[in-house]
């Protein structure tokens, strides 16, 4: 596609739900990431993609956030048993090529996450 | 580890003003430094991004930033502020030598007054 895309743009659940989020990055891409915003403040990183592998997932801010990448195109995070603290806006990115240190991301518009 | 501070989450300009955004980075090495806008409900968007070649980079909407290593700095500026300008601004650092994450300031909300 043109841009990254996510979906769903908004998700409204309730406490203890799992929920998906998806990512399809611009074709070609090689590099995913993932980042938390929460209201007001900067953007948190969850966890990067080269390829199908993630090297690194040091943002993950516990064991109940997982992602997978899957040829090397669409990526899901998912959440399992939702807290309140998780709603934020989640945002994917990609990048042409990772081995490119000056290489720009390419951020999608995000995927609104309201726990209740 | 590398780091970015930006001073001042709010700032305040009246429209056709000097517009002055800093960010500060903590790096061990020499860094990629870069500027993302994000507008009202909208992504992240790149403004500009420092690879080495020049000191002084321009990217869109009027805006530049001058990287200074002797201050450790990547200020944003822009001569005169429009009202479109008002919006969230990030500053982003990324280690030289790797292809691994941003790491983003805090960011900075900008007003823009009449």
């Amino acid at each position: 596609g043109a841009g990254v895309s996510q979906s769903p743009s908004n998700k409204v659940t309730e406490k203890g739900k799992d929920v998906e989020l998806r990512c399809d990055p611009i074709s070609g891409h090689t590099a995913l990431y993932w980042y938390r915003q929460r209201l007001g403040q900067g953007l948190e990183f969850l966890i990067y993609f080269q390829g199908n592998s993630a090297p690194d997932k040091s943002g993950l801010p516990s064991d109940r956030f997982s992602a997978e990448r899957t040829g090397e195109s669409v990526s899901t995070l998912t959440i399992q048993r939702t807290q309140q603290e998780d709603s934020a806006v989640y945002l994917c990115a990609s990048s042409p090529r990772s081995t490119v240190p000056s290489g720009e991301l390419f951020f999608g518009e995000g995927s609104r996450l309201t726990v209740l | 580890a590398q780091s970015v501070t930006q001073l001042g989450s709010h700032v305040s300009v009246s429209e056709g003003a000097l517009v002055l955004l800093r960010c500060n980075y903590s790096s061990s090495v020499p860094p990629y430094l870069f500027w993302y806008v994000q507008y009202p409900n909208q992504g992240l968007q790149l403004l500009l991004k420092y690879t080495s070649a020049a000191t002084l980079v321009k990217g869109i909407n009027g805006f530049e930033a001058e990287f200074k290593k002797s201050e450790t700095s990547f200020h944003l500026t822009k001569p005169s502020a429009h009202m479109s300008d008002a919006a969230e601004y990030f500053c982003a650092v990324r280690r030289g030598g790797t292809a691994s994450k941003l790491t983003f300031g805090t960011g900075t909300r900008l007003q823009v007054t009449l």
